[in-house]
């Protein structure tokens, strides 16, 4: 158990719709990074946080967005579904270092 | 465009033999690199980095040597055991999370 939690653990929806995902990083990291990994595309880098700002964006569609509470949980938006959304979306946390990172279970978005 | 690509899809090897996994990478600004596992059904977890300044990096039964020069990197997992089994993945980092990339991944299956 990394310690990351993330919710929902699987998500069945529709094109077109929209879906929040949930992650509550470590106790006491201020960093969360998420990560989309679909069979034909690996893993990739979507968004950094820190402490509530944004802090590194990689290959994250517009029609994606997250944020960082006070709390320091994070919640990714996808909205505009399709199909080619479909993938297991992570969230990892770290309280500093890029080796530092722990990633949590990860949530199935299957979009029809 | 920037790609971390890996040899061989699938590698099966006897329990107790070493293992040894490659990864090929296109951006010669990469100056770290991680080595991540992945069990099925989990999130991806921190094995071993290495920084370019390196070219080898020994830990608990895993060695990582990188070759700048041809921009290639392999994992070395001695004595593989049962619960070795699982997809193994390379990252490059460049600038930090601004520029990473993910390879695609190796899955290892350790024959009892």
């Amino acid at each position: 158990d990394s310690g990351v939690t993330q919710t929902p653990k699987h998500l069945i929806t529709a094109t077109g719709q929209r879906v929040t995902l949930r992650c509550s990083p470590r106790s006491g990291d201020l960093s969360v990074y998420w990560y989309q990994q679909s069979l034909d595309q690996g893993l990739q880098f979507l968004i950094q946080y820190y402490n509530g700002e944004e802090r590194a964006k990689g290959n994250i569609l517009e029609r994606f967005s997250a944020q960082q509470f006070p709390d320091l949980h994070s919640e990714l938006n996808l909205s505009s579904l399709e199909l080619g959304d479909s993938a297991l979306y992570f969230c990892a946390s770290s309280g500093g270092a890029v080796n530092e990172q722990f990633f949590g279970p990860g949530t199935r978005l299957t979009v029809l | 465009g920037e790609n971390v690509g890996l040899h061989l899809p699938t590698l099966s090897v006897q329990e107790g033999d070493n293992s040894i996994i490659n990864c090929a990478y296109s951006n010669s600004a990469s100056d770290y690199f991680i080595w991540y596992k992945q069990e099925s059904g989990k999130g991806p977890q921190f094995i071993i980095d290495i920084r370019s300044n390196m070219d080898k990096r020994q830990g608990q039964r895993v060695t990582v040597l990188l070759n700048k020069t041809v921009k290639h990197l392999s994992l070395q997992i001695a004595a593989t055991q049962p619960g070795d089994s699982a997809v193994y993945f390379c990252a490059g980092y460049s600038g930090g999370y601004q520029k990473v990339t993910f390879g695609i991944g190796t899955k290892l299956q350790v024959i009892p």
